[in-house]
């Protein structure tokens, strides 16, 4: 099993670009979420799915969008990119939503926005 | 809403000593807590995590944790550390307010001397 993957794993955009992050799992996991990481602030959930189909907003999903299409895929798109949106970016999976999963991490996305 | 302390932001240790960081939650009532670690270079991944039961987990490499309700803390210890635990450590609490997303610390980089 590859886990989770994300690419790519670094990306410099212009202020006003937009851009795909993906990210793929192959353990058949129901759960899903993106998060950015920033300096002295730990992670931050963006957006995260429950299931193919179902997606929702975290605490800081504003200029961000994501859909859930196949269990596998979980992209996350920057709709006009920003320099507050640089940042590390990471996806996680889990087999299930809930109080007691363990949640297993992609190795991340720098991105820079300029 | 539920926040997460990790006062520690920088812990720099030698070899063979002992280890202590902190992690403390504000809000009371029924919580999950979560300890992961990030090895460089290396994703995120779980060190241990307590839901009930004994209030001192035992996860990987020589890692516990300690769940003091009244202190609403969550501290991780390691009696003898070695150069490979150098890494950056994040507690994390999840909670039926958070739909029990996850709501991270700011994390702890931790260096080893040889």
């Amino acid at each position: 099993n590859a886990g989770v993957t994300q690419t790519p794993k670094f990306q410099v955009l212009k202020t006003g670009q937009s851009m795909t992050l993906q990210c793929a799992q192959d353990m058949n996991h129901e759960y899903m979420s993106w998060y950015r990481q920033d300096p002295g602030m730990g992670l931050r959930l963006i957006h995260y799915s429950v299931g193919a189909g179902i997606t929702d907003q975290g605490e800081v999903p504003n200029g961000y969008n994501v859909s859930r299409s196949t269990t596998e895929d979980f992209p996350l798109r920057l709709l006009s990119a920003a320099p507050s949106q640089t940042s590390v970016y990471f996806c996680a999976s889990s087999p299930l939503a809930g109080a007691y999963n363990e949640q297993f991490f992609g190795p991340g996305t720098r991105l820079t926005v300029l | 809403a539920q926040s997460v302390s990790q006062h520690n932001h920088h812990v720099i240790l030698s070899e063979a000593a002992s280890l202590e960081l902190g992690c403390n939650y504000s809000y009371g009532g029924t919580v999950n807590l979560f300890w992961y670690v990030q090895y460089p270079g290396q994703h995120l991944q779980l060190l241990l995590k307590y839901f009930s039961g004994d209030p001192l987990v035992k996860g990987i490499k020589g890692f516990e944790a300690e769940f003091i309700k009244s202190k609403f803390s969550f501290n991780l210890r390691k009696p003898s550390v070695q150069w490979s635990d150098t890494a950056e450590y994040f507690c994390a609490v999840n909670d039926r307010d958070s739909n029990y997303q996850l709501i991270w610390g700011a994390g702890t980089k931790l260096i080893i001397k040889p």
